[in-house]
């Protein structure tokens, strides 16, 4: 069975901190993606990235960074240099047997952070 | 603007009473989703519909209802069989195997 957990249900950091948000999924797949989207007070979620299972390779687009470890089955998403802007709810995704639609996308119970200027 | 527009932002429901909730999306996307969100819970699928007039349900759909008559148009009931409809409801869009856009949400509280 699939699963993604997020540990932290709530963070608090303060503005120019450094914060990680964890996430560990479980799948019996070879090839299978993993999300991480953004959700604002406003509701939408924003898409921020997707990686597939066979490329490990960390990567860095301004403050996020993403670290996918295979061997821990891991998706971490670390935030440089917080700002309050980037206070909202995260959540780390994992879709099924390859790419395809998001029917088969699974979603993470969500952390919330809150950056305190 | 292309995206996604869902309407109302606020809805309230009485007991035993259908509500529609509306997705609009100019985007030319042929699939769509309808999520729904409850406190410290990830997202979960209700129904989805990847060409006009096909749909199929998802993790949760019993109690809800859905149709397809138009590309730009995915509306979710909530019939009087959900018994527990209090809930944030997102609905999305995306071409098959891209990313998905989401809408705003509708806020579903019974009264």
């Amino acid at each position: 069975a699939q699963k993604v957990t997020q540990a932290q249900t709530e963070i608090s950091v303060v503005e120019k901190e450094d914060v990680t948000l964890d996430c560990v999924y479980e799948t019996r797949d070879t090839t299978y993606y993993l999300f991480w989207y953004k959700q604002p007070p406003s509701g939408e979620l924003v898409f921020l990235i997707r990686r597939n299972s066979f490329d490990e390779q960390n990567e860095i687009s301004g403050r996020y960074s993403w670290n996918f470890q295979k061997s821990t089955s891991s998706f971490n998403f670390t935030i440089t240099a917080s700002q309050v802007v980037d206070s909202a709810v995260y959540f780390c995704a994992l879709s099924e047997r390859g790419w395809t639609s998001y029917d088969k996308v699974i979603f993470g119970p969500g952390t919330s952070l809150s950056v305190i200027p | 603007d292309g995206g996604i527009t869902q309407s109302p932002k606020y809805l309230f429901r009485k007991e035993g009473q259908n509500v529609t909730l509306s997705c609009e999306q100019n985007l030319n996307h042929d699939a769509m989703y309808w999520y729904r969100q409850d406190p410290g819970q990830g997202l979960r699928l209700i129904y989805y519909s990847q060409i006009v007039n096909d749909f199929q349900k998802g993790d949760i759909a019993e109690g809800y209802s859905v149709s397809r008559e138009k590309k730009e148009s995915f509306p979710l009931t909530v019939t009087s069989a959900q018994k527990n409809p209090t809930a944030f409801y997102l609905c999305a869009s995306s071409w098959l195997n891209t990313e998905a856009f989401f809408g705003q949400g509708t806020r579903l509280t019974v009264v």
